[in-house]
């Protein structure tokens, strides 16, 4: 059981460039999430997936698209990525959104340079 | 939207050692929830922990919603509990933070052997 697996685990982007963070689940849960750690401002919430179909804004959404491209995988773009991107960006998912635990994959270290 | 505190920043323990970690909240929450981030940053979940006591092992949590606060006891400390100890918080229904887990900022836990 793999749980929630992300790929890649690193990447180095120059500014401008675009890429997809790819985030699978097999957990058969319904709820899905990005987030991005930074030192000293913690965990920020980028945008999350109530459920298979819908996707919502998160804390810092600019400059970031995702997609729920079904009940297991929900991707996140970043379209013209900038070094204020530069994170390590964690995808989560839950059963049931907020009356159930988060479980987290292994993260994916960006650089933008 | 909500606050979330965690306490002590750091602490340091010799093997062996209890410690509490202390989580405080500004608003009334649907959940809590903890989780342990280890060296590698690895995020794991501890506890799902809306109120009441739960125990795991030499871990345990209590949240008194009421008052707006959780507790993390670590009995007999071990090297392996190092990392980053973090609190989250789902906000109540109503407002626009709903569904969105806030965390806060950590304890950092260092245990020397």
């Amino acid at each position: 059981n793999a749980g929630v697996t992300q790929t890649p685990k690193f990447q180095v982007l120059k500014t401008g460039q675009s890429m997809t963070l790819q985030c699978a689940q097999d957990m058969n849960h319904n709820s899905m999430y990005w987030y991005r750690q930074d030192p000293g401002m913690g965990l920020r919430l980028i945008y999350y997936s109530a459920s298979e179909g819908t996707t919502d804004k998160g804390e810092v959404p600019n400059g970031y698209n995702v997609s729920r491209l079904n009940k297991r995988e929900f991707s996140l773009r970043l379209e013209s990525a900038a070094p204020s991107q530069t994170s390590v960006y964690f995808c989560a998912s839950s059963l049931a959104g907020v009356g159930s635990p988060l479980h987290f994959g292994n993260g994916t270290r960006l650089t933008v340079t | 939207g909500i606050q979330v505190e965690q306490s002590p920043p750091d602490l340091i323990l010799q093997e062996g050692a209890n410690s509490t970690l202390r989580c405080n909240f500004s608003d009334s929450v649907n959940n809590l929830q903890w989780f342990h981030q280890n060296p590698w940053g690895q995020l794991i979940n501890l506890f799902y922990i809306p109120s009441g006591t739960k125990q795991n092992g030499r871990l345990s949590a209590t949240t008194v919603a009421t008052e707006r606060y959780s507790l993390l006891y670590i009995s007999s400390s071990q090297t392996t509990d190092s990392g980053v100890y973090f609190c989250a918080v789902y906000p109540n229904a109503g407002g626009t933070s709903y569904g969105k887990l806030t965390f806060g900022q950590g304890t950092i836990l260092t245990v020397h052997p």
